[in-house]
């Protein structure tokens, strides 16, 4: 069975930099087509891809947030960790993670979430 | 960059077949998702690869796509298929969802 659970901070100040952590088991990041992606929900709005990255460090970055995202991996710890920079009050929202089953192709498909974390940007 | 195009809303009675669209330049080229997602909840996986179900997912649950159509097909809708629904594809090695439909069943 495939769990994933966001973590982070869930209240942040304009033009900081959030970090979140999706923490997963029931697969591993080691494993050939395996992958998570980011995608976050503003309250009351649609849902909105962030990033993937895949077990050979294969990634992809929305291009309207490429310059402020990051993605990395940490197998050891079955952690996916999500960093965007100068935070604003638009960002405000839900972060989920989610296992990307597939073959690293057009044909992958979302298949399990987290519960998400909602992270809200004032000062 | 690509858009997905979905109506914001989607009136069915109970019993009755709903359809949500999907729209986008070629879209039946690619493949689709579809998520549902009720209030407070995380989405779920309703329909992979066009027309694929989860074992978990009822198989009221339908989905096709071709031309610059995707649709998602829920027959015999039910009181609980009352959520909002998303649609989603690859474009260009990017992911792309549609802006949501709100399934209501009255």
């Amino acid at each position: 069975q495939i769990t994933l659970k966001e973590s982070g901070p869930t209240l942040v100040k304009p033009t900081q930099t959030l970090t979140l952590t999706c923490t997963f088991s029931g697969f591993s990041l080691t494993t050939s087509g395996e992958g998570v992606g980011w995608i976050r929900q503003p309250p009351g709005k649609a849902l909105e891809w962030l990033t993937v990255i895949y077990w050979n460090d294969y990634n992809r970055y929305s291009p309207s947030l490429s310059s402020r995202l990051t993605i990395t991996k940490d197998t050891s710890q079955n952690q996916v960790v999500l960093t965007l920079t100068n935070m604003g009050p638009v960002d405000t929202g839900t972060y989920y993670c989610a296992h990307i089953s597939g073959y690293n192709s057009p044909a992958d498909w979302f298949d399990t979430w987290g519960q998400g974390t909602l992270v809200t940007v004032s000062s | 960059s690509y858009d997905l195009t979905q109506p914001p809303s989607v009136s069915v009675s109970p019993g009755r077949t709903a359809s949500i669209t999907c729209s986008g330049d070629k879209l039946g080229d690619k493949y689709t998702s579809w998520f549902q997602q009720r209030p407070g909840q995380s989405p779920v996986l309703v329909i992979f690869q066009n027309n694929k179900r989860p074992s978990t997912i009822p198989a009221r649950f339908s989905g096709s796509n071709s031309g610059n159509t995707a649709t998602l097909t829920i027959s015999g809708t039910q009181a609980m298929d009352e959520a909002d629904y998303y649609c989603q594809a690859w474009a260009s090695r990017n992911v792309v969802f549609g802006g949501g439909t709100k399934l209501t069943v009255l």
